[in-house]
């Protein structure tokens, strides 16, 4: 089945710090989304983007699906982004295959 | 509107024993998942219904099983607990709106197998 690929799988950063996460998929998708998980465990979704940019305030993200890969650019972070990164791949039959997650920590 | 709610939010159990855990999706949704998140295999797609009918199922052995009731409330049921099924179970409903998905997820319960 398809494999869903994250790095880093870990990054801390000084509150302030841009960075990039990134997610590669071994085979065409129907879509992918991104999700934040707070240190309480709760699920945020961030964006549904099978393909091109979408922003929202600091994040955005960018998906190059024949490529395989969406990546996750936070700027100005803040020690409230800290969690763990979640993308997602949707394939055929509604099947959701999660990658393993980057953990952040922003520093304040 | 209210968010997603899922019942309970902690559990113990005993190896053997059956569970069943509840899911009620913002008002008006009707798309139902449900995952299970371990330390070891990550977030993992279980099923997911819609209009009480499971649309489809992850790679988990039959003592797992949900089903779909007319109100879009979901409940998942695992039979003959195993140690390994302590774990966070997430429920997300789900809706299309300008062609994009957004999955709204519930708090979870945890779930702790002795």
């Amino acid at each position: 089945g398809i494999q869903v690929e994250q790095s880093p799988p870990d990054l801390i950063l000084q509150e302030g710090a841009n960075s990039t996460l990134r997610c590669n998929f071994s085979d065409s998708v129907n879509n992918l989304q991104w999700f934040h998980q707070n240190p309480w465990g709760q699920l945020i979704n961030l964006f549904y983007i099978p393909s091109g940019t979408k922003q929202n305030g600091r994040l955005s993200a960018t998906t190059v699906a024949t490529e395989r890969y969406s990546l996750l650019y936070i700027s100005s972070s803040q020690t409230t982004d800290s969690g763990v990164y979640f993308c997602a791949a949707y394939t055929g039959g509604f099947k959701t295959i999660f990658g393993a997650g980057t953990r952040l920590f922003v520093k304040a | 509107k209210a968010g997603v709610t899922q019942t309970p939010r902690y559990l113990i159990k005993t190896r053997g024993q059956q569970v069943t855990l509840s899911c009620s999706p913002i008002s008006g949704h009707r798309s139902v998942s449900w995952y299970q998140q371990t330390p070891g295999q990550g977030l993992q797609f279980l099923f997911e219904y819609f209009s009480e009918t499971q649309r489809n199922k992850g790679n988990f052995p039959g003592r797992f099983s949900g089903r779909q009731f007319s109100n879009s409330r979901s409940e998942m049921n695992v039979s003959t607990l195993e140690l390994g099924d302590s774990a966070l179970y997430l429920c997300a409903s789900k809706v299309w709106d300008r062609a994009q998905e957004t999955q709204y997820f519930g708090p979870g319960t945890r779930l702790l197998v002795l």
